[in-house]
């Protein structure tokens, strides 16, 4: 039982470039979600997916799009990317259903981003 | 617009000592108020979390007050030790929705 896994760890991108960072889970987790950490800033809302089909904006999506690729896989891409989005960046799932003990997400290891 | 503020951003106890970390929120459809853990290279881990309707939490030493009225909740690290040394977010939400908002994190070290 893996929990989330991000790929990759590191990269290192052009202005520009683009890429796709994946996130997948085997926790059978109905909601995925996609954050970016900065210093100071705390952790903040890229996209989010309640449930597989579906799809949201959190609190900053500007130059991000996201893939619900099947209810284990969740993936950012970042279609040309700035230096502004140097970040690391984290994917969670949640399982979703009933109960209070359900708001609890679970965090993968992170990618770090550079965009130079 | 930060719904949930989080305060001192960076904290340095001497070990033994009790670490309190403070967190303020404005949404009071919020119902559920976790607090995270992560190390340097790693992603956040649940701590402990507390609900609205209890006024505190315990899990080891580590410890959840909550205010409802005046919409805030701390935490509270006894007996502080430097293996406790890592940065620490509070979050909230619930309320049927699926988003949890985090605070800006502390910053915590423990020196011997």
């Amino acid at each position: 039982n893996a929990g989330v896994t991000q790929t990759p760890k590191f990269q290192v991108l052009k202005t520009g470039q683009s890429m796709t960072l994946q996130c997948a889970q085997d926790m059978n987790h109905n909601s995925m979600y996609w954050y970016r950490q900065d210093p100071g800033m705390g952790l903040r809302l890229i996209y989010y997916s309640a449930s597989e089909g579906t799809t949201d904006k959190g609190e900053v999506p500007n130059g991000y799009n996201v893939s619900r690729l099947n209810k284990r896989e969740f993936s950012l891409r970042l279609e040309s990317a700035a230096p502004s989005q140097t970040s690391v960046y984290f994917c969670a799932s949640r399982r979703g259903t009933s109960g209070w003990s359900s708001y609890e997400q679970y965090f993968g290891p992170g990618t770090r981003l550079t965009v130079t | 617009q930060q719904q949930v503020k989080q305060s001192p951003q960076s904290l340095i106890v001497q070990k033994g000592g009790i670490s309190i970390i403070n967190c303020a929120y404005e949404n009071t459809a919020f119902d559920y108020f976790p607090w995270y853990q992560q190390f340097p290279g790693k992603g956040p881990a649940l701590l402990i979390a507390i609900r609205p309707d209890v006024s505190e939490k315990k899990e080891g030493r580590f410890t959840i007050s909550f205010n409802k009225s005046a919409k805030q909740f701390s935490l509270h690290i006894m007996d502080s030790q430097p293996g406790d040394s890592a940065t620490y977010f509070c979050a909230a939400g619930g309320g049927g929705g699926n988003k949890l908002t985090f605070g800006t994190g502390t910053q915590l070290k423990v020196e011997l």
